[in-house]
Order: C-alpha cells, then sequence, then structure tokens
C-alpha cells in the first residue's frame, strides 16, 4: 500500500473555475501535513501547511480530516498562473524518517 | 539573499564514472538531505543528515555516497554501482529535524543524464 496517495490527473480547468484536490496517507502516525507546489522541471516550494482545523491563505484552503486519513487542497477562482503539479507531503515526526511525497496532481488552467 | 545553491544545473555522466553533484546552503539549517525524481514519480529520499559528521541512508542509497563535514554543504557522489542515474536530483535543507514539522527548502536541482 502505498504511503501517500493522489490522484495525479491532470485536472483541465478554465479560469475562474474552483477545483479540489484530494490525498490519503496510509500510516496513522503522520504528524506533519504540507501541500507543496512544483513548476515543470523546477523544485517544489511550499504552498501551504495543513492544520487540523483547516487553513486558508488567499484562493486556497487545506482541510485535514485524521480520522479518514485524508487531506484536500481546494483552489478557488483558478488563474493560469496557477497551472503546476501540486505535491501532497507527510512528516511522521520519527527519528530517522524524513518527508514522504505524494506523486503529486497536475492541474492545466485555460483561458 | 539566504537560500540553497545545487550545481551543476546540468550533469553528464560516462559510463564507469563518478560524478559529484553541490549542494549549498546558507540558512544556518542543521539538517540537509537528498531527493531523486523521475518523470512522473514522487520524490525519493536518498540519504539525509541531521548534523555535521553524521548522516543516514534513505529509502534508495545503493549506489550513492555523501559527505557532511560542513554544516553549510552536503554533497552527494553518485556512484559506478548506480545502474540507472539518470534524474533529477534535489538538495534541501531544514531546522532541526525531530517532531516540529519543520519545513524543508528545496534547491533548484540537477538533471543528471548518461551519455
Amino acid at each position: 500500500r502505498k504511503e501517500v496517495e493522489q490522484d495525479p490527473g491532470p485536472f483541465n480547468v478554465p479560469e475562474g473555475a474552483t477545483v479540489a484536490f484530494n490525498c490519503t496517507y496510509s500510516n496513522s502516525a503522520s504528524q506533519s501535513f504540507f501541500w507543496y507546489r512544483q513548476d515543470c522541471r523546477k523544485e517544489p516550494k511550499l504552498l501551504m501547511s495543513v492544520y487540523s482545523s483547516g487553513n486558508e491563505d488567499g484562493r486556497f484552503t487545506a482541510q485535514l480530516n485524521r480520522a479518514s486519513q485524508y487531506i484536500s487542497l481546494l483552489i478557488r477562482d483558478s488563474k493560469l498562473s496557477d497551472s503546476a503539479t501540486y505535491l501532497c507531503v507527510v512528516n511522521m515526526h520519527q527519528a530517522g524518517t524524513a518527508l514522504i511525497f505524494g506523486k503529486g496532481t497536475t492541474l492545466s488552467v485555460s483561458s | 539573499d539566504g537560500g540553497i545553491t545545487q550545481s551543476p544545473k546540468y550533469l553528464f555522466r560516462k559510463e564507469g564514472q563518478n560524478v559529484t553533484l553541490s549542494c549549498e546552503q546558507n540558512l544556518n539549517h542543521d539538517a540537509m538531505y537528498w531527493y531523486r525524481q523521475d518523470p512522473g514519480q514522487g520524490l525519493r529520499l536518498i540519504y539525509y543528515s541531521q548534523i555535521v559528521n553524521d548522516f543516514q541512508k534513505g529509502d534508495i542509497a545503493e549506489g550513492y555516497s555523501v559527505s557532511r563535514e560542513k554544516k553549510e554543504s552536503f554533497p552527494l557522489t553518485v556512484t559506478s554501482a548506480q545502474k540507472n542515474p539518470t534524474a533529477f536530483y534535489l538538495c534541501a535543507s531544514s531546522t532541526q529535524q525531530g517532531g516540529g514539522g519543520e519545513t524543508q527548502y528545496f534547491g533548484p536541482g540537477t538533471r543528471l543524464l548518461v551519455l
């Protein structure tokens, strides 16, 4: 069973659309959660951390459901510049572990 | 201007050759990491180091070696034992790993190609 699973997409949406990405993780000991954004042939960059209470940053909203081991990212009013791959990332906070990355979900926003 | 630098941007390796990828950070971070990314795949951990002069194997360490002689530097050597080295190599750093959900920051990456 894969540790972090994401729908690879691609998600093709028009500008202004609302799009949601989902992610599931297998290890219930996971304690920190993040969404990273990766542009084509570039390094991943932190988009936002995900907290149990849910958090919002402008057009982006992240939610965490620990009981279902499920993380989501909602993007409202999509822009062309949102086109990228979105990586779901989990940290178990155990000695000897680093971040565990999903394979990413690709978003393409068109005009 | 703090950050992580990786060099070179592109690297070509001949059969049987060892090559070294550079990673330097001036963020005063304790922990550093090397990942490999293949097309359509997630990042996979090669090696990581939590403090100077100490490092641990990640999930795919075979065919690779590292050193951590200075806090700022964590070079990765791709040895001839790595039979499929073509990939995008990413270096990252974070504050001391160990329970705080530390964010990792990435360098721009090195693309390694086999001739």
